[in-house]
């Protein structure tokens, strides 16, 4: 039962260029979204995050867009560098069955950004 | 200031042989989870500690257990290994209530490799 989904497990954009992930979810008891970003050999690091009162949250060249009508979410990378090349885990949590801690992961999507 | 180690970084178990991770979690946090990451999926929820008890667990039988000791590390005891146990096992830190909000901060993992 994948709870979160990533039906990209890859993605391949030129330097410059906008890059969208994608994510999809399925338990409407998930409040919080989160996306991660791993490199080879290191664990993963936090990116940005969305409550579920929001549809929109942004840090810099990040953009996590939510749609909770349609169960999905999408990260935005505007412009994408050579450095974003990494896989890039969406995860979510429901606080109601939490204490903090648990995250349901999706398979990840790796982005590859050309110069 | 040091973030989430985990040790040791690489080993190899035959089936049915026990095997302990360990992990010290960033300075300040007092809440570890632990994580199971298979080749080319996301990371799993197996257990999370708190105050040296479990406070939650993901869907892993009783051969996963764990422990949290009064300075907050924490261990990992996988016993009777199966093949399918390989995987890399992650070790997250946070501050207890505080993990599913971005504050969740990850280690570079233990890959284990059961023959």
């Amino acid at each position: 039962d994948q709870q979160v989904k990533q039906n990209s497990p890859s993605l391949s954009v030129q330097e410059g260029r906008i890059s969208i992930l994608n994510c999809d979810y399925t338990n409407s008891m998930f409040d919080y979204f989160l996306w991660y970003k791993k490199y080879p050999a290191e664990g993963p690091t936090f990116l940005i995050s969305i409550s579920s009162i929001k549809d929109k949250n942004e840090d810099g060249r990040f953009t996590v867009f939510l749609n909770k009508s349609a169960k999905h979410l999408s990260l935005h990378i505007v412009p994408s560098q050579p450095g974003d090349s990494a896989v890039y885990f969406c995860a979510a949590s429901a606080s109601i069955y939490n204490q903090g801690g648990k995250l349901i992961f999706g398979q990840g999507t790796e982005l590859s950004v050309k110069p | 200031d040091a973030g989430v180690t985990q040790s040791p970084t690489h080993l190899i178990k035959t089936r049915g042989q026990q095997v302990t991770l360990r992990c010290s979690p960033k300075s300040g946090h007092d809440t570890v989870s632990w994580y199971q990451q298979a080749l080319g999926q996301g990371p799993q929820f197996i257990f999370q500690y708190y105050e040296e008890e479990e406070r939650q667990r993901g869907n892993f039988p009783d051969r996963f257990s764990g422990h949290q000791f009064p300075n907050y590390s924490s261990e990992l005891n996988v016993n009777a290994l199966l093949l399918g146990d390989s995987a890399l096992y992650l070790c997250a830190s946070s501050l207890f209530g505080r993990g599913d909000t971005g504050e969740l901060f990850f280690g570079e993992g233990s890959r284990l490799t059961v023959l």
